[in-house]
């Protein structure tokens, strides 16, 4: 067990609608990343957040958004689902997002899109 | 921007064969460099990491890497695998000064058979 929590793990929703996925680092990490791992894509870094402020993005849509609360949990937000968004959405957690720390990755969720 | 290429999609080994897996990237400055895996089931983990020093790195379950700057590659390489082994290892660089914002390669899924 990574000690990062993802919920849910499994979410099937329709084109057009939007979901939100959860995710609860490690007790005591500061920093949180969302990655999405697609067929055609593979495993793609999407948003970093440190102690609630965005620290770095990567290949995030503009009809996604993320955001990371006081108490550290982060959510992800995807709205108007195209049928290509069905992937695996990984969140990862490490103490202080600096480059030598090692990243703690929840088991994920797995959105389908129909 | 950097990118990541494994060559081998599937690899199929016999208990106690060799393994090297394959990884190349593209960047133009100073990278870090991890081996990542997943079991079936579970969430990724860690195998092992390059920053700086000794090109040859070695990690859990012995596992080991080595980093040839000039080929711009990191394979994996272990002398004897197990039945165990069997999962699915990504190969994943960061610049060195973006934190933890890793670019992952498309994954290699290793079958061990008894």
């Amino acid at each position: 067990d990574s000690g990062v929590t993802q919920t849910p793990k499994h979410l099937i929703t329709a084109t057009g609608q939007r979901v939100t996925l959860r995710c609860s680092p490690r007790s005591g990490d500061l920093s949180v990343y969302w990655y999405q791992q697609s067929l055609d894509q593979g495993l793609q870094f999407l948003i970093q957040y440190y102690n609630g402020e965005e620290r770095a993005k990567g290949n995030i849509l503009e009809r996604f958004s993320a955001q990371q609360f006081p108490d550290l949990h982060s959510e992800l937000n995807l709205s108007s689902l195209e049928l290509g968004d069905s992937a695996l959405y990984f969140c990862a957690s490490s103490a202080y997002g600096a480059t030598n720390e090692k990243l703690f990755f929840g088991s994920g969720t797995q959105l389908s899109v129909l | 921007a950097q990118s990541v290429s494994q060559h081998n999609h599937h690899v199929i080994l016999s208990e106690a064969a060799s393994l090297e897996l394959g990884c190349n990237y593209s960047y133009g400055g100073t990278v870090n460099l991890f081996w990542y895996v997943q079991y079936p089931g579970q969430h990724l983990q860690l195998l092992l990491k390059y920053f700086s020093g000794d090109p040859l790195v070695k990690g859990i379950k012995g596992f080991e890497a080595e980093f040839i700057k000039s080929k711009f590659s990191f394979n994996l390489r272990k002398p004897s695998v197990q039945w165990s082994d069997t999962a699915e290892y990504f190969c994943a660089v960061s610049p060195n000064n973006a934190g933890n914002m890793l670019t992952f390669g498309g994954g290699t899924r290793l079958m061990v058979k008894p």
